[in-house]
């Protein structure tokens, strides 16, 4: 089975400071690994994606990702907040090695950016 | 393109009633999922087709909800009857899965539907 853990519900961040989101997850073999985005009463938005390669990972808005095999983590990141930042936070995992094509999310996380 | 497009956006109901969900996928996809969010589930999977068949259902509630995909641009997710507890909102989401078992396209989802059962 697969599962995602997102362990905080909400993340408060200064607007301008660096900010982590954290995501851990659990597969049983090699992970496809998302983070996306919910702004309200909208429907998620893809941010990016680790597949293979680099451990850090670049997606939209500024943000990135590392990758951390031994420590099953894939945090997300951003050198320096935006208010607009503030939304909620969803990492999602995919088993590489097994047929099943949906995605496991995690319970989100509320980021909050103060101006 | 349009994105992914679902209908209606609201949708008020009373307990025991039927109600039907639609979904447009983005033009080109193959696959299509129907999601669950509510907030003490959070997102959850109900179904998803690949080429038009379902290939895994067992986020499926129960026999009360069904869920089809006619072609490839339509699906819909039935509830019948109708209960309190199937308030939520529900988001389709499509993707391109190539034949290849090692490679992913991210999901694309629709601004959701949500439903209140009175």
């Amino acid at each position: 089975a697969q599962s995602v853990a997102q362990p905080e519900d909400q993340v408060n961040v200064a607007e301008g400071n660096p900010l982590t989101v954290k995501c851990t997850y659990s597969v049983s073999g090699n992970p496809y690994l998302f983070w996306y985005v919910q702004y309200p009463n909208r429907g998620l938005q893809f941010l990016l994606k680790y597949i293979t390669g680099d451990n850090l990972v670049k997606g939209s808005y500024g943000f990135e990702a590392e990758f951390n095999k031994s420590q099953t983590s894939f945090h997300l990141k951003k050198p320096s907040a935006l208010v607009s930042d503030s939304a909620l936070y969803f990492c999602a995992v995919r088993d590489m090695d097994t047929g099943r094509r949906a995605l496991t999310f995690g319970s989100g996380t509320r980021l909050q950016v103060q101006p | 393109d349009a994105g992914v497009i679902q209908s209606p956006r609201h949708e008020v109901t009373e307990m025991g009633q039927e109600v039907t969900l639609r979904c447009k996928p983005i033009s080109g996809h193959n696959s299509l999922f129907w999601y669950r969010q509510t907030m003490m589930r959070g997102l959850e999977l109900l179904i998803y087709f690949n080429n038009n068949v379902p290939i895994d259902d067992s986020g499926m509630p129960e026999d009360r909800f069904s869920a089809k995909m006619p072609n490839a641009s339509f699906s819909t997710l039935k509830i019948q009857p109708s209960e309190p507890r199937d308030s939520a909102v529900y988001f389709c989401a499509s993707s391109l899965e190539l034949a290849v078992k090692k490679s992913y396209n991210e999901q694309f989802f629709g601004p959701g539907t949500r439903l209140t059962v009175l």
